[in-house]
């Protein structure tokens, strides 16, 4: 069974740093790539970026709203994807999901979804 | 704002069909990228629903469709029922945003 579980959410101050974690199992990890993809209470989601396999060079892929301040990273010897989020505002408090692709290309759809982690950026 | 744009919100009785649309542009949908729709039911983690414009994971019921025409995207559902009450949520690729991006949502009532 396919499982994508994410953590390390929680409250943080405006200025501040938080790194979430997405431990994947039930496929191939190592071959995949994986999205994160946000969504601010009662609205819509938002792609946040991904990271491919180390195939296609573990390259990465931000939205402009946080590029510059995220940085995505995986340790596929752990099965796990991070999402480092530096200068936080309270703009990015949301709940955070990772996602897998089915393939590398544009057009790959997100096929399954962890249960997501609520991130609160508030003083 | 949206890259997609979807109706806010549509409603239906139970055994009806429902249509909800997925406007974009030459940049995405218009350039010949995927619509993909995903199910999001309340409290829950969104599910995919069709991809690659009209195909359905084997999991989901074929009540639910989907179609592609120029710039757009639709998501059919015939035969409503209580438990199709959720979120839904188109999804392509843009190339001038060099970003994926989603519709705003559409939240389905069932009366």
């Amino acid at each position: 069974e396919v499982q994508l579980v994410e953590s390390g959410g929680g409250l943080v101050q405006p200025g501040g740093s938080l790194k979430l974690s997405c431990a994947a199992s039930g496929f191939t990890f190592s071959g995949s790539a994986v999205h994160w993809v946000r969504q601010p209470s009662g609205k819509g989601l938002e792609w946040v970026g991904r990271i491919r396999s180390k195939a296609n060079t573990y390259a990465t892929a931000y939205a402009a709203s946080v590029k510059g301040r995220f940085t995505i990273s995986r340790d596929d010897s752990k099965n796990t994807v991070f999402l480092q989020m530096n200068s936080l505002k309270t703009e990015d408090t949301a709940v955070y999901y990772c996602t897998r692709s089915t393939g590398d290309g544009s057009q790959s759809p997100f096929d399954y979804w962890g249960q997501g982690t609520l991130v609160t950026v508030s003083s | 704002q949206s890259a997609l744009t979807q109706p806010p919100s549509v409603s239906e009785a139970p055994g009806q069909r429902v249509t909800i649309s997925c406007t974009g542009n030459t940049s995405n949908i218009g350039a010949g990228y995927d619509v993909h729709w995903y199910q999001q039911l309340p409290g829950t983690a969104p599910k995919l629903l069709i991809y690659g414009n009209n195909n359905r994971p084997s999991a989901v019921p074929d009540r639910f469709s989907g179609s592609k025409s120029g710039t757009s995207g639709s998501l059919a559902i015939t035969g409503l029922q209580a438990e199709d009450e959720a979120d839904y949520y188109c999804q392509s690729y843009d190339s001038s945003l060099s970003d994926w991006v989603f519709g705003g949502g559409t939240k389905l009532t069932v009366l």
